[in-house]
């Protein structure tokens, strides 16, 4: 049981460039999110799925796209790559079971992203 | 929107010390709160998970308190270790678990 994988672990893009992220979760979770980690400002939601085929917006989407065509992957990309996105990147997923309660966010182990 | 507040941001204590880690929230409307360890360049270790209708959760060394209608949980730490040394975040679950993180507590124990 891998719990939640991600790659790759690290990256350095050039100012144009574009890239994918790939998260991959085992744990038949039915929620999963890509958020980064800027130093001094924690952690914030890029992108978030509630499900198979379904991407939402969070709080920093711009830049970003995101795709979950199957449940275990949710896949980061940035299309045309800035210094402002140099950052580590982190998915998340976590699932509910009772009615009305949500359980852990299970993180992965980051993707430190550099674009110069 | 919700913010996500921690203070202090850094702490440094001697071993076997009891200490307290503090968390507010603006919005009182939250699903769950989740508490994480992070060592540096690592990923996120969840510590332990309080639902909104829950006071208190308990793991170990570790006790943590949520107070909804104050916007507050705490994290106390029992007689602190030196391998307790790491950055611990507070996230707040709100609609579909999206989680709002505070900016984290730096805590150093000193041998």
């Amino acid at each position: 049981n891998a719990g939640v994988t991600q790659t790759p672990k690290f990256r350095v893009l050039k100012t144009g460039q574009s890239m994918t992220l790939l998260c991959a979760q085992d744990m038949n979770h039915e929620y999963m999110y890509w958020y980064r980690q800027d130093p001094g400002m924690g952690l914030r939601l890029i992108h978030y799925s509630v499900g198979e085929g379904t991407t939402a917006k969070g709080e920093v989407p711009d830049g970003y796209n995101v795709s979950r065509l199957k449940k275990q992957n949710f896949l980061l990309g940035l299309e045309s790559a800035a210094p402002s996105q140099t950052s580590v990147y982190f998915c998340a997923s976590s699932f509910t079971r009772t009615a009305g309660l949500l359980y852990e966010q299970y993180f992965g182990p980051g993707t430190r992203l550099t674009v110069t | 929107k919700q913010e996500v507040t921690q203070i202090p941001a850094a702490l440094s204590v001697p071993e076997g010390e009891n200490l307290v880690l503090n968390c507010s929230f603006t919005d009182s409307a939250i699903y769950n709160l989740q508490w994480f360890r992070q060592d540096p360049g690592k990923g996120l270790t969840s510590l332990l998970l309080i639902q909104s209708s829950q006071r208190e959760q308990t793991s170990g060394r570790l006790n943590a308190s949520l107070d909804k209608s104050s916007g507050r949980s705490t994290l106390y730490i029992a007689a602190s270790q030196p391998g307790d040394s790491a950055t611990y975040l507070c996230a707040v679950g709100g609609f579909f678990n999206k989680f709002y993180f505070g900016s984290g507590t730096k805590l150093n124990v000193k041998p």
